[in-house]
């Protein structure tokens, strides 16, 4: 059973395109969040969700739009694309924002951009 | 600008060894620690998490902990080639347990 799933796990597209990419966990978890690792292996937080509600907004371009329609699911929509938007994606799951080391990530989604 | 810094690597050690990793970090009001461990294409994943000064230690790691120099650091134990992956170090800095702040990770390289 897989704890956090994410779909697609490759995304090859266009520059000026939108894509979407889902999360789900079964974890129980009441947070949720998503990173960008780049090139370098950098990882960086980009969003958090506690409950269906946005607590962390980190400085990303508005063109990517995170959406929790409840919080099994945390979904990230991209309008858009650049090719700097290359890089993998990971979303993420918590028990609850006190608990840290609850941390489980997903397999990640593979970006890229020509 | 919080940081948190890391030595790229690779650091490479012989099977048996003992892999030593650090980390420091630039914001005092920091929390909470971890080493993530992530091996080529996969995610990362939770060895360790350390909240006070000190040691902790789980199995064949230890973590380390001195707020007043802000560095924490990692070390392996009887190291072996399936430990070899890259080691994120993570930092919360605020009170909500959330605000996740990653290192660039070190790449460890474990010799047979």
């Amino acid at each position: 059973d897989t704890a956090v799933s994410q779909t697609p796990k490759y995304l090859v597209t266009q520059m000026g395109n939108d894509k979407s990419i889902k999360c789900e966990q079964n974890l129980g978890h009441d947070t949720m969040y998503w990173y960008k690792q780049d090139s370098k292996k950098f990882l960086k937080i980009m969003f958090s969700y506690n409950n269906k509600e946005l607590i962390i907004n980190e400085t990303v371009p508005n063109r990517f739009s995170p959406k929790s329609p409840d919080k099994a699911h945390l979904n990230l929509h991209i309008n858009s694309l650049e090719l700097g938007d290359s890089a993998v994606y990971f979303c993420a799951s918590s028990q609850d924002r006190g608990y840290p080391e609850t941390q489980y990530f997903g397999p990640g989604t593979r970006l890229l951009v020509l | 600008q919080k940081e948190v810094e890391q030595n790229s690597g690779p650091l490479s050690v012989p099977e048996g060894a003992i892999a030593s990793l650090n980390c420091t970090y630039s914001d005092r009001g920091s929390q909470s620690f971890f080493w993530y461990r992530q091996y080529s294409g996969k995610s990362p994943e939770l060895i360790m998490s350390i909240y006070s000064n000190g040691d902790k230690e789980d199995g064949r790691f230890t973590a380390q902990l001195n707020k007043a120099s802000q560095y924490v650091s990692l070390l392996i134990r009887d190291s072996q080639p399936s430990d070899s992956a890259t080691y994120l170090c993570a930092v919360i800095l605020d009170n909500y347990g959330q605000n996740f702040v990653f290192g660039p990770g070190t790449r460890l390289s474990v010799l047979p």
